[in-house]
């Protein structure tokens, strides 16, 4: 059981550039969500999926789109990239009448 | 922006008691407080949460006071490894949908000292 898993660890894009982040669990939860980390902040919700088939925004979602490809699986992706999203990527998922959100190890994302 | 107030940071002896509070004052009564902690740039995980009876379990206890506006996490025996960032979070009861989702503040900086 391998819990929340996201591809890749590390990744430096130039400004422009586009990705995709990955993000995988195999607790069969129905929620997932993409946050991302600042440097001395919270974290703050990009996106989010309550189900598979639905996507939701959250705080920050400009610059971002997501695809719930199925009920494992959620990606985040960078269109173009921006300076400003050098970040840290966390994903995470929670099931339904859960409690607890489980989240992922992170992406460390860096835009020069 | 975050329903909770938590000091910026804390420093605890080795083995003593953490004391973390939190102010909530605008809580609903149908939300739950829940506390997370995130070590060293590594995921948030998930340590307790209560909505207004005292919890414990293996890990901390939360105690809630009985106007339920605010709330203090006791790990009763602090260890290094404790050192991290808490972060006490006021969320909805979770039937899918977006009052599952966690609001993040910036949380209290515990650093457990030898």
């Amino acid at each position: 059981n391998a819990g929340v898993t996201q591809t890749p660890k590390f990744q430096v894009l130039k400004t422009g550039q586009s990705m995709t982040l990955q993000c995988a669990q195999d607790m069969n939860h129905n929620s997932m969500y993409w946050y991302r980390q600042d440097p001395g902040m919270g974290l703050r919700l990009i996106y989010y999926s309550a189900s598979e088939g639905t996507t939701d925004k959250g705080e920050v979602p400009n610059g971002y789109n997501v695809s719930r490809l199925n009920k494992r699986e959620f990606s985040l992706r960078l269109e173009s990239a921006a300076p400003s999203q050098t970040s840290v990527y966390f994903c995470a998922s929670t099931g339904r009448g859960d409690y607890e959100q489980y989240f992922g190890p992170g992406t460390r994302l860096t835009v020069t | 922006d975050a329903k909770t107030t938590q000091p910026p940071s804390m420093d605890c002896a080795e083995g003593r008691a953490a004391n973390l509070p939190c102010n909530h004052s605008t809580i609903s009564g149908n939300e739950y407080v829940y506390w997370y902690r995130q070590i060293h740039s590594q995921g948030p995980q998930y340590i307790i949460h209560g909505l207004k009876n005292n919890e414990t379990n293996e890990m901390a206890s939360l105690i809630i006071t009985e106007d339920r506006k605010s709330s203090t996490l006791i790990l009763p025996h602090a260890t290094l490894r404790d050192t991290a960032v808490y972060y006490c979070i006021v969320r909805g009861p979770y039937y899918g949908g977006s009052q599952g989702n966690l609001i993040f503040g910036k949380g209290t900086k515990l650093s457990v000292k030898p």
